[in-house]
């Protein structure tokens, strides 16, 4: 199976940081790779996929990028209601695997 | 607009099997794979496997294998996901998704309660 290290699992910021949040793939995914955000009893709802696609109403400070087997998503400039966890997951091979995920707070 | 209903909170005791369903609206259920994902509570989530309603073709994460039955009916546009020999590790909210692999749609999802 392919494993998704991400991290960090959990991450403090203030509003208007940068903020990264990577995963790393244990083999060659390609770019079949969905971000997803999701706040406290609500589904999942995808952020980026492709790698680097922006999803359809998502904000354009968030951004998918790849540099080898590592992964990374990007708020340019963080606000309160981008506090949620975040999750990746490859579609690239059978068994799709999740992320462990993260967890952004606002400082 | 694709909307996914799943069906309502089970609280079912250890050794048993529970039933879950998943009805889609606003498109056909043979138009996409459909997904089911667990997350414990306070967890990250888990893959459980997909069914291509077309044909009935099913692909399961290793675990799940043994635990885990996707079956769909296209008649009322239905998937269902039944959980076996149920323990407390079975406790999880159960999501189904679908939309391709945009995984554009969501179920609200359904808490399963493993307790005797």
């Amino acid at each position: 199976d392919i494993q998704m290290t991400q991290s960090p699992s959990s991450m403090s910021a203030s509003l208007g940081d940068r903020v990264t949040i990577t995963c790393q793939a244990s083999q060659d995914i390609g770019n079949n790779l969905i971000w997803f955000q999701q706040k406290p009893g609500k589904s999942p709802r995808p952020m980026i996929y492709y790698a680097t696609n922006l999803a359809n109403g998502v904000p354009s400070r968030f951004s998918g990028s790849r540099s080898g087997s590592d992964y990374s998503l990007t708020i340019s400039s963080l606000e309160s209601e981008d506090m949620a966890d975040y999750h990746c997951l490859q579609y690239k091979q059978y068994p799709f695997t999740f992320g462990s995920g993260t967890k952004l707070e606002i400082k | 607009e694709v909307q996914l209903q799943q069906s309502g909170a089970e609280l079912v005791r250890p050794g048993t099997s529970v039933k879950l369903s998943c009805k889609v609206s606003g498109d056909t259920i043979t138009a996409y794979y459909m997904h089911f994902v667990k997350q414990r509570p306070g967890q990250g989530l888990e893959w459980i496997g997909r069914i291509d309603p077309e044909d009935d073709s099913t692909k399961y994460a290793e675990k799940f294998k043994n635990k885990a039955t996707l079956t769909a009916d296209t008649s009322s546009n239905t998937a269902y996901l039944k959980l076996s020999s149920l323990t407390s590790e079975d406790t999880a909210t159960y999501f189904c998704t679908t939309g391709g692999l945009r995984f554009d749609y969501w179920g609200q999802g359904v808490m399963v309660t493993v307790s005797s």
